[in-house]
């Protein structure tokens, strides 16, 4: 099955700069790979996606990169906000007409006022 | 939040005793996904139900059973709760026009 690693485990940054989290997955047939955010006490909630037949992404403040080759992407996350702090999980599904999605471990993302 | 409601929200049970969590969806979705999460594993996916009386095991599904008798519900049975099962539970769905999961809020349950 896919195997989803992600780095780093946790990541401080003071507000204003950027932040970037990295996962690799090793199924080579992968071909959705969506970024949910956790907020304490709540459950993950869709932030950004892309598909493998797309490089890049964005939305506002935060844009996710595909390297299909290299079989990483990576979520960026741009003037980052108090707001922003919470944990960061990637995910990759592996097949069409699978509808399961494996996890990386997470990332706690806290920003320092 | 797509219409999930988890209960219980919290539980603290007895090693060796049955528990069942429930999840129910208000948005006809096909796909429903139970979840375990746990400190450097992220969410790991227990069971999986693809339609009514249609499930299939996920990577962590030993000691726990799943049932879906209507669209609605999807139950999650832990037989004997072991403490190794001590954990935040999620449920998922998927309308399957994508792939994208729709999660609840999370059962933190306990076993002592």
């Amino acid at each position: 099955g896919e195997n989803v690693e992600q780095h780093p485990s946790t990541l401080s940054v003071q507000e204003g700069d950027s932040a970037v989290i990295k996962c690799t997955y090793s199924d080579s047939a992968s071909n959705y790979f969506p970024w949910y955010k956790q907020e304490l006490g709540k459950g993950p909630q869709l932030i950004i996606d892309i598909r493998s037949n797309v490089g890049e992404k964005k939305d506002q403040r935060i844009a996710v990169t595909l390297n299909k080759t290299a079989k990483h992407f990576s979520l960026h996350i741009t003037e980052t906000q108090p707001e922003d702090s919470a944990v960061y999980f990637c995910a990759a599904k592996s097949r069409e007409g699978d509808y399961k999605l494996s996890f990386g471990a997470g990332t706690t993302v806290t920003v320092r006022a | 939040d797509a219409g999930i409601t988890q209960s219980p929200r919290h539980k603290v049970t007895e090693t060796g005793t049955p528990v069942t969590l429930r999840c129910h969806q208000t948005e006809n979705h096909r796909y429903m996904y139970w979840y375990r999460q746990d400190p450097g594993h992220g969410l790991r996916l227990i069971h999986y139900s693809y339609g009514v009386k249609d499930t299939d095991k996920g990577e962590v599904s030993d000691g726990y059973s799943v049932s879906r008798s209507k669209t609605e519900d999807f139950l999650l049975t832990l037989e004997s709760a072991t403490s190794s099962q001590t954990s935040v539970y999620f449920c998922a769905t998927n309308g399957g026009e994508s792939a994208e999961a729709f999660f609840g809020q999370g059962t933190r349950l306990t076993v002592v």
